[in-house]
């Protein structure tokens, strides 16, 4: 969806380096969602962001910390990452809470830990 | 909190034929949302189809169409004269209120020719 991307697309990192992906969106919407993509485990909600600088938890948000400074951006990072975290990110935007025609999603970033 | 299962970790139908993949879901509420997203190796999300919970007329996008049991707390689609390009990831949805989208495991779809 061009209003929003996500960057980089693929990353290959090594263990314990810090790593930030990107996600920027043009929809001026309020919302905005990391998840994280594995086999078996559909879609998982990583940390959300209702504001700037409003974020909160999801259900497997530790080893991530999120940023969000502008409405247009917000930014995932691992501190220090491990080889459980490679995985496929995606970020997604709703313009409120109740989103009740869904989220839309980026092209997702292709992150391996070696 | 919720959980949403997709029991069907694969399937495989001829082209033009019709296949049905499964979900079902766990909620003790009544109102809320149910969404199918088509996931293709471009790996772009793409919504499919959504079905609101206090409508029993069931949904239906062309060849997609929803088969949405409330009480059984099933929500399967329905694709019919399958296409090359239906070949995909399909995720099930849930959404209530201000909570956020909850994903089963997805189903992955082969389309043979």
């Amino acid at each position: 969806d061009a209003g929003i991307t996500q960057s980089p697309r693929h990353k290959v990192t090594e263990t314990g380096t810090p790593v930030t992906l990107r996600c920027h969106q043009t929809e001026n919407h309020r919302y905005m969602y990391w998840y994280r993509q594995d086999p078996g485990h559909g879609l998982r909600l990583i940390h959300y962001s209702y504001g700037v600088k409003d974020t909160d938890k999801g259900e497997v948000s530790d080893g991530y910390s999120v940023s969000r400074s502008k409405t247009e951006d917000f930014l995932l990072t691992l501190e220090s990452a491990t080889s459980s975290q490679t995985s496929v990110y995606f970020c997604a935007i709703s313009a409120g809470s109740e989103a009740t025609h869904g989220y839309t999603f980026g092209s997702g970033t292709r992150l391996t830990v070696v | 909190a919720q959980t949403v299962t997709q029991s069907q970790p694969e399937m495989s139908v001829q082209e033009a034929e019709t296949v049905t993949l499964s979900c079902t879901y766990d909620t003790s509420e009544s109102d809320y949302y149910l969404f199918w997203y088509k996931q293709p190796p471009s790996r772009q999300m793409i919504l499919v189809i959504r079905q609101e919970a206090y409508k029993q007329q069931n949904a239906t996008e062309n060849r997609f169409s929803v088969n949405f049991q409330k009480a059984a707390k099933s929500f399967s689609l329905k694709i019919s004269d399958s296409q090359l390009g239906d070949a995909a990831m399909y995720f099930c949805a849930y959404k209530r209120g201000a909570q956020k989208l909850v994903f089963g495991q997805g189903t992955r779809l082969t389309i043979n020719p």
